[in-house]
């Protein structure tokens, strides 16, 4: 069974940092683009970025440009999410998602990250 | 960047309802475009890619259609496990964008 589990989640202050882990299992991880989708409370999605099978591409929504950044290991199937800089506004549930050039075809329970003092 | 909006925000129906949703990008893109459909607290479920490919899985009452920038997600008969919030998302160009939303809900 094709599984995601999101961790990482939790409170922090504005101006913190915060890291987001997926673990993937049930395929194989190293042949496909990953994705962090969020969605701030009451509001529709967004796609905050993706990397590349072997992580040699990596594409952000500009909100997050030079505060976010992506990485994947293969090595223990995992894709991960560094959060700094955060603001109130980055509030949100965080998925991640399995990007198989035919849209998020599998997606994690989401992470609750909340940025207030 | 790639707009796209959804209509309407919000439908009301009843089971056994024809149910049509419609998308349209701010320019012009060749079919990569997905529908979802979401439950309140979980994730967002895949419906149809590329337009009008049916994911694995999911029942036929989906169908999916474009023509021209308006793409349309179609529920033949709604059923009671069909009342949820639907979006579109474009994955031709970066960033990835997603329409704003359509909720179905009970009439």
């Amino acid at each position: 069974e094709v599984q995601l589990v999101e961790s990482g989640g939790g409170l922090v202050q504005p101006g913190g940092s915060l890291r987001l882990s997926c673990a993937a299992s049930g395929f194989t991880f190293r042949r496909f683009w990953m994705s962090w989708v969020r969605q701030a409370p009451g509001k529709g999605l967004e796609w905050v970025a993706n990397i590349k099978e072997d992580g040699s591409q990596k594409y952000y929504v500009d909100s997050v440009k030079g505060r976010f950044t992506i990485s994947k290991d293969n090595a223990k199937n995992s894709v991960f999410l560094q959060m700094n800089s955060l603001r109130a506004e980055d509030t949100a549930v965080y998925y991640c998602a399995r990007d198989s050039g035919t849209g998020f075809d599998c997606w994690g329970q989401g992470a609750l990250v909340t940025v207030s003092s | 960047d790639i707009q796209m909006t959804q209509s309407p925000s919000t439908l009301s129906a009843s089971v056994g309802d024809r149910v049509t949703i419609t998308c349209r990008a701010s320019q012009s893109f060749s079919s990569w475009l997905a529908w979802y459909q979401q439950k309140p607290g979980k994730a967002p479920k895949l419906l149809i890619y590329k337009a009008s490919s049916l994911q694995s899985g999911v029942p036929s009452r989906f169908s999916g259609s474009e023509s021209g920038t308006e793409f349309t997600l179609t529920i033949s008969s709604l059923q009671p496990d069909d009342f949820a919030t639907y979006y579109c998302q474009q994955y031709n160009s970066y960033p990835r964008t997603f329409g704003q939303g359509t909720k179905v809900q009970i009439k």
